[in-house]
């Protein structure tokens, strides 16, 4: 099984601010790594599919990099409607795997 | 738009049986993968099960292979999920989730429904 770690698991930010999270493969899983954002009492939402393309109708400030077992989420310029958990994915094999969370605070 | 509604969930005693059912629209149905995901209050998520479109490739997680069943029905454009045997560890929000390719495991998850909580306790 592969394991997804995320880094960090929680964060306080200011708006407009830059945030990047990271997530890290037990092994190398290609591109097949994918994100998405959690609000309170909401189901997960798809931000960005395979490391790196861009998902219709997700604000462009949300952005994914890597490939192999290193990969970042950035979120240019937070605003405050971005307080939520983000999970990383992956798809490379099964069982499909989840990354434990990062929680962002907004301040 | 893409509706997924699941149903079936409850308080249901250690050892007992539930099934849970999700029901698709705005979609063709019949034409994806499709999958159940879960999360414990206040936890993470975990991947449980997955099949394909025409239902003749499914997966399970090791955690509740051979005690849960994932099956659908493409006339009525409804997915189940069969549970057994269940357990404390089992009391998760259920999600159907909706995978973007017919085929194939490869998948990210492009639509999630909101979930429905299974409670295994005495």
């Amino acid at each position: 099984e592969i394991v997804l770690t995320q880094s960090p698991d929680f964060q306080s930010v200011t708006p407009k601010e830059k945030v990047t999270i990271t997530c890290r493969a037990s092994q190398s899983i290609g591109s097949s790594l994918h994100w998405y954002q959690q609000k309170p009492d909401q189901s997960p939402k798809l931000l960005i599919k395979y490391a790196s393309q861009s998902i219709s109708g997700v604000p462009s400030r949300f952005s994914g990099s890597g490939s192999g077992t290193d990969f970042t989420l950035t979120i240019n310029s937070l605003e405050a409607e971005d307080a939520a958990a983000y999970y990383c994915h992956q798809s490379s094999s099964l069982p499909y795997t989840f990354g434990q969370g990062t929680k962002l605070e907004i301040k | 738009e893409v509706q997924l509604v699941e149903s079936g969930g409850g308080l249901v005693q250690p050892g007992g049986s539930l099934r849970l059912s999700c029901s698709a629209s705005g979609f063709t149905f019949s034409s994806y993968t499709m999958h159940w995901v879960r999360q414990a209050p206040g936890k993470g998520l975990e991947y449980v099960s997955g099949i394909s479109s025409n239902g003749g490739s499914t997966y399970y997680a090791d955690s509740v292979k051979g005690r849960f069943t994932i099956s659908r029905d493409n006339s009525k454009n409804t997915l189940y999920l069969q549970m057994s045997s269940l357990r404390a560890e089992d009391t998760a929000v259920y999600h159907c989730v909706k995978g973007p390719f017919s085929s194939g495991w490869d998948n990210y998850f492009d639509y999630w429904g909101q979930g429905t909580l299974v409670t295994v306790s005495s």
